[in-house]
């Protein structure tokens, strides 16, 4: 897998708002995901869309992807304080290992 | 819904002494990984096991590093001789890897540290 670009590093925003977070990669891609990492405990996979898809969505998530950008963006509704956590985009090809960047951290405040 | 377990949570061990993780993957899924997160740094892919062999390994995955899955719900990661650059949250995970997907479900980690 390749990493992704996640940006920006770093968002805070009160219950309640939306949260919108980039990731841009450099190579061809057959899908991409969207992690969560609650402070320093294991990751959760959130949501996979696939190069041929242009938008997902997942309860309160919404994933989009445009290949010709070679971009992604997750859109998290109505948030929540148990969304603080660090979002990380993953881009797989044929490998199956995945490879993190910093991501982004978000910060939700009542 | 089920999910990967690591044990334990926290190991505590002095440098030079071996320390075996252990994690027990979802029971249905047949590719097994190893990651470890140094404090306040990136998650670092260090083995992937499909097939009762090593399917890819990282630079760090060195000669103290090893896997094994003992039986058929065990994956433990050993490593012979800890170093005090050791430390770090250590996250198995596993997957089902079917044709088009690759997500892969993470344990809640341990947390190794080497004095």
């Amino acid at each position: 897998s390749q990493q992704g670009e996640e940006d920006p590093q770093a968002l805070s925003i009160q219950e309640g708002e939306n949260a919108t977070m980039n990731c841009s990669y450099k190579t061809s891609i057959n899908n991409l995901q969207w992690y969560r990492q609650n402070s320093g405990r294991g990751l959760v996979h959130l949501i996979l869309i696939r190069s041929n898809e242009r938008e997902k969505h997942s309860g309160r998530l919404r994933v989009t992807l445009d290949t010709s950008k070679k971009s992604s963006s997750l859109l998290i509704t109505a948030s929540r304080a148990a969304d603080t956590a660090s979002y990380f985009c993953v881009h797989t090809g044929t490998a199956s290992k995945l490879t993190f960047g910093t991501g982004t951290r978000l910060q939700v405040t009542l | 819904e089920p999910e990967v377990t690591q044990t334990p949570s926290h190991q505590v061990t002095q440098m030079g002494q071996e320390v075996i993780l252990r994690c027990v993957p979802i029971s249905n899924h047949l590719y097994f990984y190893w990651y470890r997160q140094i404090l306040g740094q990136k998650v670092e892919f260090l083995v992937s096991f499909y097939n009762n062999e090593i399917s890819e390994k990282s630079e760090i995955f060195d000669d103290q590093f090893s896997v094994e899955r003992p039986d058929g719900s065990n994956f433990t990661l050993k490593i012979r001789s800890t170093k005090l650059e050791d430390s770090a949250m250590y996250f198995c995970a596993s997957s089902d890897r079917t044709s088009y997907s690759y997500e892969q479900y993470f344990g809640p980690g341990t947390r190794l540290t080497v004095t």
